[in-house]
């Protein structure tokens, strides 16, 4: 059965620093991966996507991702963290039906 | 503006009340979702719908109706509210279905509180 896994519940980081959030799956195929952001008392805004191909995908507001076959990870990444991109992030798989991790909470302090 | 809303954006209802969420998307989309957010659990899909009456169900239907007499419209019906379906609810919907890679486009959501 597909799933997905955020190991770290919040993720603080300085700001100008460079920041990552993790996300690992489990699938039986190949899967569809995306990372969602969320505002407070907003709904969910898609980042990213991974279908195939490059195994690096960049996406909105200068974050990016890497999928890793072999590690089934697909790590959010942004090369130096803004203080406005403190928020919820979720990943998700599709395989099946669409499953999204618990979140982790980012935090950027100035 | 065009997209996709929900109302109420809050609810306070009782135990045993029926309770309905509105979605409207502008976009003609085929596919439309509902999701419930809960603390440690991201979101779970309660029932989608492919089309105009077609709906079928996702994770965690239990407790839980829907219908799509329009495109356009996806309403998510709690006929006997429990405390348990204190949540944040989400609608979403997409040009494809669960299993394209096609993005989901998500409502502001609406926070329901049981008592």
């Amino acid at each position: 059965a597909q799933s997905v896994a955020q190991p770290e519940d919040q993720v603080n980081v300085a700001e100008g620093n460079p920041l990552t959030v993790k996300c690992t799956y489990s699938v039986s195929g190949n899967p569809y991966l995306f990372w969602y952001v969320q505002y407070p008392n907003r709904g969910l805004q898609f980042l990213l996507k991974y279908i195939t191909g490059d195994n690096l995908v960049k996406g909105s507001y200068g974050f990016e991702a890497e999928f890793n076959k072999s590690q089934t990870s697909f790590h959010l990444k942004k090369p130096s963290a803004l203080v406005s991109d403190s928020a919820l992030y979720f990943c998700a798989v599709r395989e099946v039906d669409m499953r999204f991790g618990a979140g982790t909470r980012l935090t950027v302090k100035p | 503006d065009a997209g996709i809303t929900q109302s109420p954006r809050y609810k306070i209802t009782e135990t045993g009340r029926q309770v309905t969420l509105m979605c409207h998307q502008t976009w003609s989309h085929s596919y439309m979702f509902w999701y419930r957010q809960d603390l440690g659990h991201g979101l779970r899909l309660i029932y989608y719908s492919a089309a105009a009456d077609i709906t079928d169900k996702g994770e965690v239907p239990d407790g839980y109706v829907v219908s799509r007499s329009k495109t356009e419209n996806f309403p998510l019906t709690l006929e006997s509210a429990t405390r348990s379906q204190t949540s944040v609810y989400f609608c979403a919907s997409s040009d494809e279905g669960l299993k394209s890679p096609e993005t989901q486009y998500f409502g502001p959501g609406t926070r329901l509180l049981v008592l």
